[in-house]
Formats: C-alpha cells, structure tokens, sequence
C-alpha cells in the first residue's frame, strides 16, 4: 500500500485565491482527519470523517475553510478566499482501529 | 479546547543516558491518549494508543505509562540513541474531541 497520498506537497498561491488541497486514504480505513500545523499552535485537528461523514468540524477555523469526502478513497480541504494566515503545513491522516497514518504533507504559502 | 500540556518543551541526551518526559491531560471524559514520534521533515508516527488506566506500553527501548486518574502519561526512552532524536506529541482523545499537545522535542547527543 502507498499510504496516505496528499497533494501538492507544495502549495504557494496569491491572498484571495482558492487553494484545493487532496488527500487518498489507506484503501480500508474508515477515518479521515485533516491537520494544520503552525510554528504557533502546534499542530491541530481540524476536521474529521467516519466512514465519509464529518464527525467533527469544531477546529475549522473560519467559513472560508470547508472539507468535503465524497467517496471512501478521496477527500480535499479547501480554503476560499486564502489568507496569509493560512500559510502552514496541511496534514491528512486515515485510521482503522486506533492507529492513524499520515501523509507527507501539503506546505501551503499563501502570498 | 482541551488542555494537553507537555512537559518539558525540550531536552538534551546523552548517547545512552535514559530519559522520560510527561504529557498532562484532562482527567474527565477519557477516551484515548496516543503518543506520535515526528522527525523534522516526516510525517508523525504512530508509538502507542493507550486506553485503561495503569496501562503500559512498550516498543523498542521507549515504553509509556498511563495515570487517567490523575491525567497523565510518562514517555520513557531507555539507553538513547541519535535516532531517537526527534518531537513526541501526545494527543489526547476524550468527548470527540482530538487535542494534541506542543510536543517534546529530544536531541540525543553522540
């Protein structure tokens, strides 16, 4: 299995634009949960899915984030209009049981 | 927001001294607490998910312990080594809510 697959590793966009952020859990898992990591909060959960459905969406931060899990295998985080606050490591992980895998990553620069 | 606080923020080791550091939690609505190893430029590795109170944990030469009475839980590296280098979060699970905290960051010196 290769993992938890995200996508772009590398994200550098203009303040207002759309940023779209994709992530393909371990075929299997029935959690999905999508991570911040910032130099000032550390990382932080910011949303999560069961078996596609958000559980919970309480660490979204504002309404310009959403997350979206259509299907089983694909799940994306988007950020309409971006800020440079915004700018941070996004990290998405599946789970089945306890254990959760992480992805590599996706490091957002908003400008 | 659930306060899970790491104790010390950071440390230094010598190649094969022992060392251990804390990871404090809420003592109500426990469900989980699960200790991550993250190396600079990796993504965080699942150590050890531990649920009952007085659990113990072991992988390698780190092993955990779990006090949900008193909402803590100790990380212990025994004999460190350069590899071991790295930032342990903590994450506590309680109410449907994930929490983790700021991490201790181990430098291991050869």
């Amino acid at each position: 299995d290769a993992g938890v697959i995200q996508s772009p590793r590398h994200e550098v966009t203009e303040m207002g634009q759309e940023v779209t952020l994709r992530c393909k859990p371990i075929s299997g898992h029935d959690y999905l949960f999508w991570y911040r990591q910032t130099m000032m909060r550390g990382l932080e959960l910011l949303i999560y899915f069961n078996n596609n459905v958000p559980i919970d969406d309480s660490g979204m931060p504002e309404d310009r984030f959403s997350a979206k899990m259509p299907n089983a295998s694909f799940s994306t985080l988007k950020i309409q209009p971006s800020e440079p606050r915004d700018s941070a490591v996004y990290f998405c992980a599946s789970s089945f049981g306890q254990f959760s895998t992480f992805g590599s990553g996706t490091r957002l620069t908003v400008v | 927001i659930l306060n899970v606080e790491q104790s010390p923020q950071s440390l230094h080791v010598q190649e094969g001294d022992s060392t251990n550091f804390t990871c404090s939690f809420p003592s109500s609505n426990f469900y989980a607490l699960h200790w991550y190893r993250w190396e600079t430029a990796k993504s965080p590795e699942a150590l050890f998910v531990m649920t009952l109170n007085g659990d113990e944990k072991k992988k390698g030469r780190i092993s955990a312990t779990l006090n949900t009475k008193e909402g803590y839980s100790y990380l212990y590296i025994k004999g460190s080594q350069p590899e071991d280098s790295a930032t342990y979060l903590c994450a506590f699970m309680g109410d449907y809510k994930l929490s983790f905290g700021a991490g201790t960051t181990v430098t291991v010196r050869a």
